[in-house]
């Protein structure tokens, strides 16, 4: 039974840039979360999705971010014209969303992002 | 919107000693509480939680919490740490209604030998 899979584990982009960061929750899972570390800092939540609907996306910034959870595939982050403060560890987590553990998340390995 | 506090940024500890990690939320409601580590390089794994019931909960490698409503705390203990725990700390909350997580921090825990 797969975890939790991100790919790419690194992504280099110059500014100005776009960025595609995917995440494919674990077997049975429904929802995801997407999550970015900065250095020497916790986890600060960005957005919750559900299949084909995005159920809170209040942590994420207004501009130049967007997230989708498709029918098929993975879910993708997606940050346009990358900047240097974009550069961080960004986590994403699946959960089955329903039943008893609705409340635990399983967190793939993240993907490492740098602008140069 | 919740805030969660870890004190200790970074804990050195022998092996084999106890250790405790604190952490601190602020909430006035009832909130449910998580434990994650993270070893370098990875994914955060879930070491416990609390929901309801007892106060005291038991999670994986050994791990415990306690938690204490009246200090809203839910500081983590390990009786002997090992080597292997060697790795980062986070502590987490989450509203029942609500849909987000929020972590402290971090505590960097270091067993040396």
């Amino acid at each position: 039974n797969a975890g939790v899979m991100q790919n790419p584990r690194h992504l280099v982009r110059r500014r100005g840039q776009e960025a595609r960061l995917r995440c494919s929750p674990m077997k049975g899972h429904s929802h995801v979360y997407w999550y970015r570390q900065l250095p020497e800092e916790g986890l600060k939540f960005m957005v919750y999705l559900q299949k084909e609907n995005i159920i809170d996306e209040s942590g994420m910034p207004k501009e130049r971010f967007s997230a989708e959870f498709p029918k098929e595939g993975p879910s993708i982050l997606r940050i346009q014209q990358v900047v240097r403060g974009d550069s961080a560890a960004y986590f994403c987590a699946s959960s089955p969303g329903a039943g008893v553990k609705i409340y635990e998340q399983y967190f793939g390995p993240g993907t490492r992002l740098t602008v140069t | 919107a919740q805030s969660v506090t870890q004190l200790d940024s970074q804990v050195p500890v022998f092996e084999e000693a106890p250790v405790e990690l604190r952490c601190n939320y602020s909430s006035s409601v009832s909130v449910y509480l998580f434990w994650y580590v993270q070893y370098p390089n990875q994914g955060l794994q879930l070491l416990l939680k609390y929901l309801s019931g007892s106060t005291l909960v038991k999670g994986i490698n050994g791990f415990e919490a306690e938690f204490n409503k009246s200090q809203t705390s839910f500081h983590l203990r390990k009786p002997s740490v090992h080597i292997s725990d060697t790795a980062e700390y986070f502590c987490a909350v989450r509203r029942p209604t609500g849909n987000q997580f929020y972590f402290g921090t971090g505590t960097s825990l270091t067993v040396i030998p």
